[in-house]
């Protein structure tokens, strides 16, 4: 069975101050891992999606990598806008995606 | 969110009380998901439509049905709501690689 940890749960941040939320995965096979961001009240929003150990792609101030057992997602001097909670989710075999329960990401100006 | 239209936005229902939550796509994916979303327990999937005429249980069914009324449509029934079915739900539609899925807006229902 698919099974996604992400931590911290909640992590609050000064504006500019660097970090990183972190995606811990156990799966059969993997085929993707994906990151989506969700606003309050909104559904969640396509960010990236990895397919390899090694694997690393940006957006804006975004960073995702991937290993053999986890992802990160670094986000460089982050501002108030990227307030947020940021979704892992992984696919395996042909079944559907497995999300994890999110980090709340609180950045303070 | 573009593509994908949930209908109600929010709904109060009384236990014991039934509803039908509405999901239609203007996307032509062949795939269609109900997720629902829980404080602390993240997004977990009751039904999928891999397909027109064809649907498949997720991780937590009980207590659901599911239609899949053509490519453009999945809706997703309560025949008796309980207390426990208080959630925000969320149909997405796509395919896994290479940009995971679409997701509505979300209905936020409450049981009382």
């Amino acid at each position: 069975e698919d099974q996604v940890t992400q931590s911290p749960e909640a992590l609050r941040l000064q504006e500019g101050e660097s970090s990183s939320l972190n995606c811990s995965y156990t799966v059969s096979g993997l085929r993707g891992l994906f990151w989506y961001r969700q606003d309050p009240g909104k559904g969640p929003e396509f960010l990236f999606t990895l397919y390899s150990a090694g694997e690393e792609k940006e957006k804006e101030r975004l960073k995702a990598t991937l290993t053999k057992k986890e992802s990160f997602l670094h986000i460089t001097a982050p501002k108030p806008e990227d307030s947020a909670t940021y979704l892992c989710a992984v696919h395996s075999g042909n079944t559907p995606l497995v999300f994890g329960k999110g980090t709340r990401l609180s950045v303070i100006a | 969110n573009a593509g994908v239209t949930q209908t109600p936005k929010f709904q109060v229902l009384k236990t014991g009380q039934s509803m039908t939550l509405q999901c239609a796509q203007d996307m032509n994916h062949n795939s269609m998901y109900w997720y629902r979303q829980d404080p602390g327990m993240g997004l977990r999937l009751i039904y999928y439509s891999a397909s027109e005429g064809t649907t498949d249980k997720g991780e937590v069914p009980n207590g659901y049905n599911v239609s899949r009324l053509n490519k453009r449509e999945f809706s997703l029934r309560l025949e008796s709501a309980a207390p426990s079915q208080t959630s925000v739900y969320f149909c997405t539609i796509g395919q896994e690689v290479p940009y995971g899925y679409t997701f509505g807006s979300g209905t936020r229902l409450t049981v009382v």
